[in-house]
Parts: C-alpha cells; sequence; structure tokens
C-alpha cells in the first residue's frame, strides 16, 4: 500500500545536537510537507517542497532545514538554533500544490523530546 | 489570507449522543473546506472535503459537514456517537481561486471526548 513513512517514532536529543527526522512516500506526489504541531496550537507549517530540489519556508522555519533531493524524501533537521525543539512533527504530501482540491497524506509522526 | 477559527477546544458528549464540531473560516474569496482526524499519536486523515456543488457533504465513519457560505461556516456533525471517535478534529481551509497559496491552513483542533 501507498503511504508515508516517518523515522523514527520516538526520538530523544540533548540540548545543543542537530537531529534529522526521516521522511519517505511512494504516492508519487510532487508536493511534501513538514508541520509541527503543539498541544492547543494545531498545525504550524514549517517548509514545504513543490518539486524536486526546490523548497520554501513556511510559517516556522527558524531554526530547521530540509532537502528535496529525491521525490520520495523531504528529510527535516533540527537545529541546535531551534530554541525549543519539543514537539510532534508530521510529514505530509499531495498530488500537486497548485491546486486548491490539495488533499494532504499524512505520516504517522515522530515525537521529539529534548532532555 | 485565509484563517480558520475552531470555536471549542474540548468537546465532551455521552456515547450514543449527537454532537457538532464547529469550524469558522475567513477568506475574501472562494475556498475549499476540509475535516481532518487525529487519533492519538498518530497523523491525520481526512474525513470529508467540500470542493462545489451540494453544501451538505457526506464523510466516512457516519460523519457531515454542512457549508454555509453566509454564515462562513463549516460545522462537522454526528447523531450518534461511539467511544471509537474520541479524537483531535481539525477544520482547514485552502483557497478556491488562483492568486494565493494552496496550501490548507489548519484550525486549532477540538478535542472529542466521548463517554461510555
Amino acid at each position: 500500500d501507498g503511504g508515508i513513512t516517518q523515522s523514527p517514532k520516538y526520538l530523544f536529543r540533548k540540548e545543543g545536537q542537530n537531529v534529522t527526522l526521516s521522511c519517505e512516500q511512494n504516492l508519487n506526489h510532487d508536493a511534501m510537507y513538514w508541520y509541527r504541531q503543539d498541544p492547543g496550537q494545531g498545525l504550524r507549517l514549517i517548509y514545504y517542497s513543490q518539486i524536486v530540489n526546490d523548497f520554501q519556508k513556511g510559517d516556522i522555519a527558524e531554526g530547521y532545514s530540509v532537502s528535496r533531493e529525491k521525490k520520495e524524501s523531504f528529510p527535516l533537521t533540527v537545529t541546535s538554533a531551534q530554541k525549543n525543539p519539543t514537539a510532534f512533527y508530521l510529514c505530509a504530501s499531495s498530488i500537486d500544490i497548485g491546486i486548491g482540491a490539495n488533499v494532504l497524506t499524512f505520516g504517522a509522526g515522530s515525537r521529539l523530546t529534548v532532555l | 489570507a485565509q484563517s480558520v477559527t475552531q470555536l471549542d477546544s474540548q468537546v465532551p458528549v455521552f456515547e450514543e449522543a449527537p454532537v457538532e464540531l464547529r469550524c469558522n473560516y475567513s477568506s475574501s474569496v472562494s475556498v475549499y473546506l476540509f475535516w481532518y482526524v487525529q487519533y492519538p499519536n498518530q497523523g491525520l486523515q481526512l474525513l470529508l472535503k467540500y470542493l462545489s456543488g451540494s453544501t451538505l457533504v457526506k464523510g466516512i465513519n457516519g460523519f457531515e459537514a454542512e457549508f454555509n457560505k453566509s454564515q462562513t461556516s463549516f460545522h462537522l456533525r454526528k447523531p450518534s456517537v461511539h467511544i471509537s471517535d474520541t479524537a483531535e478534529y481539525f477544520c482547514a481551509v485552502s483557497l478556491g481561486a488562483s492568486g494565493g497559496s494552496y496550501i490548507p491552513t489548519f484550525g486549532r483542533g477540538t478535542s472529542l471526548i466521548v463517554h461510555p
């Protein structure tokens, strides 16, 4: 079955360390996204990518970086510059970002805890 | 830019009772509207969507929503809830016309808690 795989599901990090969250999709979707979820704040967009080798900042990109070297993969790095990185991170994809009927397919999420 | 307001952060209800989760949006152009559900420690999955046509939209698990343009609302309803409906529900909006971002904007979520 097609879908999105995020790994690891749980991750612990010490302050000052960078950590990379993996996101892989086999849906042949062009667009991919990273959201951060905190209790009571809904989903906030970190980065998105419409096509390979291109990505754009979302609403809360500071302290994060991404790459899109392959259509299937969109890893997110949480850097030491991110002041409050403890959160639930969701990766999503969609067929095309250029249409309003833009239904997102989500991965199961990665929970990052900074000790 | 579009925005979404989910009026209730938490909705407790007894099993087999009806429920309504409220969502209001703000946009100066036509929109597409979505409801997603998130079970604990999982990603979101689509419940239903309104793109055009009939204002009453039926989704999975017996949920339905009604698009009301004059009130800029898209409330989610279920006539009889089950314990398994306990989850977080997110309303989302994206533009239905050119000239803006088609990335959906999500509300803050409503936690539906079904009691036996």
